[in-house]
């Protein structure tokens, strides 16, 4: 099985809103990975989890928090959010670092 | 620093044609990995082909095939016989090779949006 699931699909918030993103994988892989996606651009790494402990933040501002509460499970919880955030958001997972990684279907965020 | 270019915007085909997307890559480390995706319209990254560094044979897999050539840094991907359901955007992505397990980073390239057309 070579799935990640990533809830919701889609997610209208506003700035003052908090909610989360959540991403799942069973392949028991060990890394896993949050990235952004604007239209007709590639997709822009944000942070990476390696054994459930967060080993890359490419600068991502505060008001998204990644969570990885076991080797599963991956959250982003985001908070007062500005309309520029509007983007797909990708989920992904690997056996280890530098493997392929598999991606999930995303989360398309709109921020009124 | 690692950078991978996709020259190519957008290329339209007609059904039937064989089409090649081209990648090239730059990167100092001499342990690397390169990517391919498919990136449909429903927005899921679909995994191609990953190949490492040292391992320059060239792959076929069903439609698609890979021409990897260290010389030229470049990794092409080939579709024969496309189809209508090869519309999609293609990524070339690379990575530089494992040094401690936990730094990675996938480089994508720009992306090349591919219409097959009936």
């Amino acid at each position: 099985d070579t799935e990640v699931t990533q809830t919701p699909k889609h997610l209208v918030m506003g700035m003052t809103n908090k909610k989360s993103l959540k991403c799942e994988q069973h392949m028991g892989h060990r890394a896993m990975y949050w990235y952004k996606q604007k239209a007709k651009k590639p997709p822009e790494l944000m942070f990476v989890y390696s054994y459930e402990k967060l080993s890359i933040n490419e600068s991502v501002p505060s008001r998204f928090s990644p969570e990885c509460p076991n080797s599963s499970l991956l959250n982003l919880h985001l908070h007062a959010l500005q309309p520029e955030d509007s983007a797909l958001y990708l989920c992904a997972s690997s056996a280890i670092t530098g493997n392929e990684q598999f991606f999930g279907p995303g989360t398309r965020l709109t921020v009124l | 620093a690692q950078k991978v270019t996709q020259a190519q915007t957008e290329i339209s085909v007609v059904e039937k044609e064989d089409v090649t997307l081209d990648c090239v890559y730059e990167t100092r480390d001499t342990t690397y990995y390169l990517f391919w995706y498919k990136q449909p319209p429903s927005g899921e990254l679909v995994f191609l082909i990953r190949r490492n560094s040292f391992d320059e044979q060239n792959e076929i897999s069903g439609r698609y095939s890979w021409n990897f050539q260290k010389s030229t840094s470049s990794f092409n991907l080939t579709i024969t016989a496309s189809q209508v359901v090869d519309s999609a955007v293609y990524f070339c992505a690379l990575s530089e090779g494992d040094s401690g397990g936990s730094n990675y980073k996938l480089t994508f390239g720009k992306g090349t949006l591919l219409t097959v057309n009936p």
